[in-house]
């Protein structure tokens, strides 16, 4: 079945620098959202994207998705203390109907900020 | 707007007892999802209601149940809960199943089964 892998697991970064976390999926992606969790919270949706090769940024947050729709990057620039968090994908296969409404989420990317 | 209204946002239980987890969503979507998290296996999908009147499996449903009371609510049952049951449950919802929507999440139930 459709697998969805995030790397890093655990990012340490020091504020001001700039970061990137990887999804991959081991199947052609539909669409491909991002989640930030913050510590103790509950997951909140950031962006979705469709196509491939697509760019999106909000402020310091740049996501791509890749041109064969398999992988995607949030690239953070500028780390501030206020992201920190967990930063999940959250994959759609490529068109059949039993995965309709069933995203399936990587594992996160956790991240701690050191001022 | 309250978005999704989970309760009870903590509970400890014995092994075999039984429990609800109650959602409810004021955003007028039409599907709705139950997730639990564990540490280091991101979200998986337990129950979901596409719409009203329907329900169906998703990844780990085993030691499940679900019910679509209406619209805007979506409950979870543990019938005899076990210690592999202990996580942090998230309710969801989404305009519908199709694609172009994320998901709302409330703010999550945190179990404990002893």
């Amino acid at each position: 079945g459709q697998q969805v892998m995030q790397i890093p697991q655990y990012q340490h970064v020091q504020e001001g620098e700039d970061f990137t976390t990887y999804c991959n999926s081991s199947t052609t992606l539909s669409n491909i959202q991002w989640y930030k969790q913050r510590p103790g919270g509950h997951p909140v949706f950031l962006i979705q994207l469709v196509k491939s090769g697509e760019v999106k940024k909000q402020k310091r947050l740049t996501f791509q998705f890749g041109e064969a729709k398999k992988n995607s990057s949030l690239h953070i620039t500028a780390t501030q203390t206020t992201d920190v968090g967990t930063y999940f994908c959250a994959g759609l296969a490529f068109s059949t109907t039993d995965s309709w409404g069933k995203f399936q989420f990587g594992a996160g990317t956790q991240v701690v900020v050191t001022p | 707007n309250a978005g999704v209204t989970q309760t009870p946002k903590f509970q400890v239980l014995k092994t075999g007892q039984s429990m609800t987890l109650q959602c409810a969503q004021d955003m007028n979507h039409n599907s709705m999802y139950w997730y639990r998290q564990d540490p280091g296996m991101g979200l998986r999908l337990i129950y979901y209601s596409a719409s009203e009147g329907t329900t169906d499996k998703g990844e780990v449903p085993n030691g499940y149940n679900v019910s679509r009371l209406n619209k805007r609510e979506f409950s979870l049952r543990l019938e005899s809960a076990a210690p592999s049951q202990t996580s942090v449950y998230f309710c969801a919802s989404k305009m519908d199943r199709g694609a172009n929507y994320g998901y709302t999440f409330g703010s999550g139930t945190r179990l404990t089964v002893v």
